[in-house]
């Protein structure tokens, strides 16, 4: 069974400062790798996805992250945050049987970005 | 395109009732699956659902059930509440439609909140 590791449970930064959260994954066949974002009391929106071909993805509001599948990880950037980049972010790994009929989302326990002025 | 509607949003129950979730998935989704998310687990699987059929379901007890319609829209049941099911609960939909779709898109949630 795959997991998934984020490595930090709460990242702090300033405003227009650099982020990377990161994130881990266990698995040793094909994997599905997204980032979504939680705003308070919201669902998911996902923020970017890898499914196959470049191992640099970019997604929406800036971000984007880079498959690394020697270092099994999926850590997600931004060169500059804002305020409103506050939020908590999930790591997930998705996994499919051969015949596609039993696919799985595997979550991370989230990483809290908070943003400062 | 309308996103994932879940209903209602917030519910209070009582030990021992039992509630019922309603998730209606993107026009088009056939594909629904249920989460429940809570500050000590984080995000758990509970189980998905394609036409009208369950395909995958996670660990938890046999008091969680769920269901699918023709329209795809989903039910999940929790029979005899605990203090521990006070949770949110997510619906995401999927597309699936003869393929494999990896991408899940996410309802606001219903906040459970059991006493």
């Amino acid at each position: 069974a795959q997991s998934v590791t984020q490595l930090d449970s709460q990242v702090p930064v300033f405003e227009e400062a650099p982020v990377e959260l990161r994130c881990n994954y266990s698995s040793s066949v094909s994997v599905y790798l997204f980032w979504y974002v939680q705003y308070p009391n919201q669902g998911l929106q996902l923020l970017l996805k890898y499914l196959s071909g470049s191992t640099l993805v970019k997604g929406i509001n800036g971000f984007e992250a880079e498959f690394n599948k020697s270092q099994t990880s999926f850590h997600l950037r931004k060169p500059s945050v804002h305020i409103s980049d506050t939020a908590e972010y999930f790591c997930a790994v998705g996994k499919a049987n051969s015949g596609g009929s039993n696919y799985k989302l595997t979550f991370g326990k989230g990483t809290l970005l908070t943003v400062n002025p | 395109k309308a996103g994932v509607t879940q209903t209602p949003r917030y519910l209070i129950k009582t030990r021992g009732q039992q509630v019922t979730l309603s998730c209606s998935p993107i026009s088009g989704h056939r594909s629904v699956s249920w989460y429940q998310q809570t500050p000590g687990q984080g995000l758990q699987f509970l189980f998905e659902y394609f036409s009208e059929t369950q395909r995958n379901k996670g660990n938890f007890p046999g008091r969680f059930s769920g269901r699918q319609f023709s329209n795809s829209r989903s039910e999940m049941n929790v029979s005899t509440l605990e203090l521990g099911d006070s949770a949110l609960y997510l619906c995401a939909s999927s597309l699936k439609n003869g393929a494999v779709s990896y991408e899940q898109y996410f309802g606001p949630g219903t906040r459970l909140t059991v006493t």
